[in-house]
């Protein structure tokens, strides 16, 4: 199966800064890279994806980078607000347009 | 609100016991899957149904088991209970059944004493 990995697992930064998570994946054929965002009592959301055939995705102040060559790719939030307060999940697809999901990184915004 | 429906909330209950965990999908959405969910192992994919039939299996104990019914709800049974079964199972659909959005409900914690 597909292996996932996310650094940092725990992110803390001043409310306004950028964070930058990574996540790297092991299937050189995996084509899909969402990312979910799960707060707390809650179930994850998707906040944004990109496909192989794309570099980089901008949504608002959330920004999606993919190095397929490199296996890994990256979610930006910038000027961040404490509601970005979260788990954020990579999920990378595999096999037959299965998902694996990483154990996720906890997103701390210090007001 | 993602528009998944998963009962109940919250339940206790005691090791070798037997539970079911229900799930109503989005409407109009044929896929089904089910995930757990644990402080050290992040999401684990369990099953996945599409309109009505197993598409996938995961990391699902064979104490477990599923089914989607022909109104595309779903139902997780949870037999001979363990404590290490205690846990957040989430419950998501798709419209499809390839890669693409998830919709996940609030999830169903068990806890087994």
């Amino acid at each position: 199966g597909e292996n996932v990995e996310q650094h940092p697992s725990t992110l803390s930064v001043q409310e306004g800064d950028s964070a930058v998570i990574k996540c790297t994946y092991s299937d050189s054929a995996s084509n899909y890279f969402p990312w979910y965002k799960q707060e707390l009592g809650k179930g994850p959301q998707l906040i944004i994806d990109i496909r192989s055939n794309v570099g980089e995705k901008k949504d608002q102040r959330i920004a999606v980078t993919l190095n397929k060559t490199a296996k890994h790719f990256s979610l930006h939030i910038t000027e961040t607000q404490p509601e970005d307060s979260a788990v954020y999940f990579c999920a990378p697809s595999y096999g037959n347009n299965r998902l694996a999901f990483g154990k996720g990184n906890q997103v701390v915004v210090i007001p | 609100d993602s528009g998944v429906t998963q009962t109940p909330k919250h339940l206790i209950t005691a090791t070798g016991q037997r539970v079911t965990l229900r799930c109503s999908p989005r409407s109009g959405d044929l896929s089904v899957y089910w995930y757990q969910q644990s402080l050290d192992q992040g999401l684990q994919f369990l099953i996945h149904y599409y309109n009505g039939e197993e598409r996938a299996k995961g990391n699902i104990l064979e104490r477990f088991s599923a089914q989607q019914f022909p109104d595309l709800h779903s139902e997780l049974n949870l037999s001979s209970l363990e404590l290490g079964d205690s846990a957040l199972y989430f419950c998501a659909s798709s419209q499809q059944g390839g890669s693409g959005e998830l919709f996940f409900g609030e999830g169903s914690r068990l806890t087994v004493l």
